[in-house]
């Protein structure tokens, strides 16, 4: 399983973009980026999965470049709904989730 | 959307008592999963299930057993509570292809 390394914590104000980048340097030929972002007391949920290149859904945008030993999360316009923490995985098909300490976002007004 | 339902929200137990902690799916997913979660240690995984009558151990067995008697229905069982197992239990399925897994809410549990 490729181990991801991210930020501990992030800090950000209301209508600004956010990106968090996380680094996955062993990452398998058949692993998946899959970010998960998790509110306090809730369990995660699925925002967003890419394998290279640019993938953009109505909640975030991930970017993988060629390599794909890193991978970009871009949440644009965050508002204060947005504080959590947010996980990146790297995800083979039929994998186990193995979750990382994740980047703790901090929206501020 | 698929629906993963944990029985309890919240749950205080006794020292040596033993411990179910009831997951439920409603999308016919094959594949279950029990963490549990910690401050500073994150998400970690106890079991996880392929299939019904399947377990597999995950990273943090110890003091834990599953039982999966039905596709839609998985349990985590502590057999003896302790209080180091006092934490925030979370249940998650999802399809054979691994991707876009669904978390239920949780259960805190507090072991006294």
């Amino acid at each position: 399983l490729a181990k991801t390394t991210q930020p501990i914590s992030m800090d950000s104000y209301e209508g600004q973009e956010v990106n968090i980048t996380c680094s996955h340097n062993n990452i398998a030929t058949n692993d998946y980026i899959t970010w998960y972002q998790q509110f306090p007391s809730q369990g995660p949920r699925f925002i967003i999965q890419g394998y290279k290149t640019k993938v953009t859904n109505e909640v975030a945008s991930l970017f993988i470049p060629a390599d794909r030993k890193s991978s970009t999360l871009s949440l644009p316009r965050v508002s204060l709904s947005d504080t959590a923490v947010y996980y990146c995985l790297a995800l083979s098909q039929g994998g186990k989730l193995i979750f990382g300490q994740g980047t703790e976002l901090s929206v501020k007004p | 959307d698929v629906k993963v339902t944990q029985s309890s929200r919240y749950l205080v137990k006794r020292t040596g008592e033993k411990v179910f902690l009831e997951c439920v799916q409603d999308m016919d997913h094959e594949n279950m999963f029990w963490y549990r979660q910690d401050p500073g240690l994150g998400l970690r995984l106890i079991y996880f299930s392929y299939d019904v009558k399947m377990k597999e151990k995950g990273d943090i067995p110890e003091g834990y057993s599953v039982s999966r008697e039905k596709k839609e229905r998985f349990s985590l069982i502590l057999e003896s509570a302790s209080t180091n197992q006092t934490s925030m239990y979370l249940c998650a399925s999802s399809t054979g292809q691994g991707y876009g897994y669904t978390f239920g809410s949780g259960t805190r549990l507090t072991v006294v």
